[in-house]
């Protein structure tokens, strides 16, 4: 199976910080790399696909990149409506594998 | 709207069954890929099980292979999870999800269900 760790788990960040998330996978999985957000109570919400692709309706502000076994989720200016939890997951190989997830606070 | 509604969670004792259920609306459910990911309370998502457009090719994570089968009915867009000889480690939300895809393979979940909880205890 390919472990995904992602770093940090958790974080405190005030509004409008610049915030990245990194997300190191196992083995090698080209940029078949996804980002989710999921808020307390709520389904996971799909934010970047294929690494760096922008989900339709996924504000600007979100960007991903990274190929092979590191990448990165940026949040470049910080909304009250992100602190979350982030998830990274890879669809390289089965078992489809997410990381631990990164908890964004309000500092 | 693509919509996707689980249902069937509840309490249920080790070793006991229980089958879920997720209905579709808002796309042509035939032609997707499905899966279900589950979350253990207070933990991270876990991929559980796919199933092909037409039900040819299934695909489990190792904990539930041999007690749960995937399944689904296109002709009433819905999708199915039936689990057998649970236990207490299979507690979790449990969500289904459409499987996107590009052409040259990467593929991600879009969009997911409100989820539907199932408690294993006695």
């Amino acid at each position: 199976d390919i472990q995904m760790t992602q770093s940090p788990s958790s974080l405190s960040a005030s509004v409008g910080d610049r915030v990245t998330i990194t997300c190191r996978a196992g083995h090698y999985i080209s940029n078949y790399l996804n980002w989710y957000q999921q808020q307390p109570g709520r389904a996971p919400k799909l934010l970047i696909y294929a690494a760096s692709s922008l989900q339709s309706g996924v504000p600007s502000r979100f960007s991903g990149s990274g190929s092979g076994t590191d990448f990165t989720l940026t949040i470049s200016g910080l909304q009250p409506e992100d602190f979350a939890t982030y998830y990274c997951q890879q669809s390289y190989i089965p078992p489809l594998t997410f990381g631990g997830g990164t908890k964004v606070e309000i500092k | 709207e693509v919509q996707l509604v689980e249902s069937g969670g509840g309490l249920v004792q080790p070793g006991g069954s229980l089958r879920l259920s997720c209905a579709a609306s808002g796309f042509t459910f035939s032609t997707y890929w499905m899966s279900w990911v589950r979350q253990a309370p207070g933990k991270g998502l876990e991929w559980v099980a796919n199933i092909k457009q037409d039900g040819s090719e299934k695909k489990y994570v190792d904990s539930v292979k041999g007690r749960f089968t995937i399944s689904r009915d296109n002709a009433k867009n819905s999708l199915f999870l039936q689990m057998n000889s649970l236990r207490a480690d299979d507690t979790a939300v449990y969500y289904c999800a459409k499987v996107d895809h590009l052409w040259t393979g990467q593929n991600w979940f879009n969009p997911w269900g409100q989820g539907t909880l199932v408690t294993v205890s006695s």
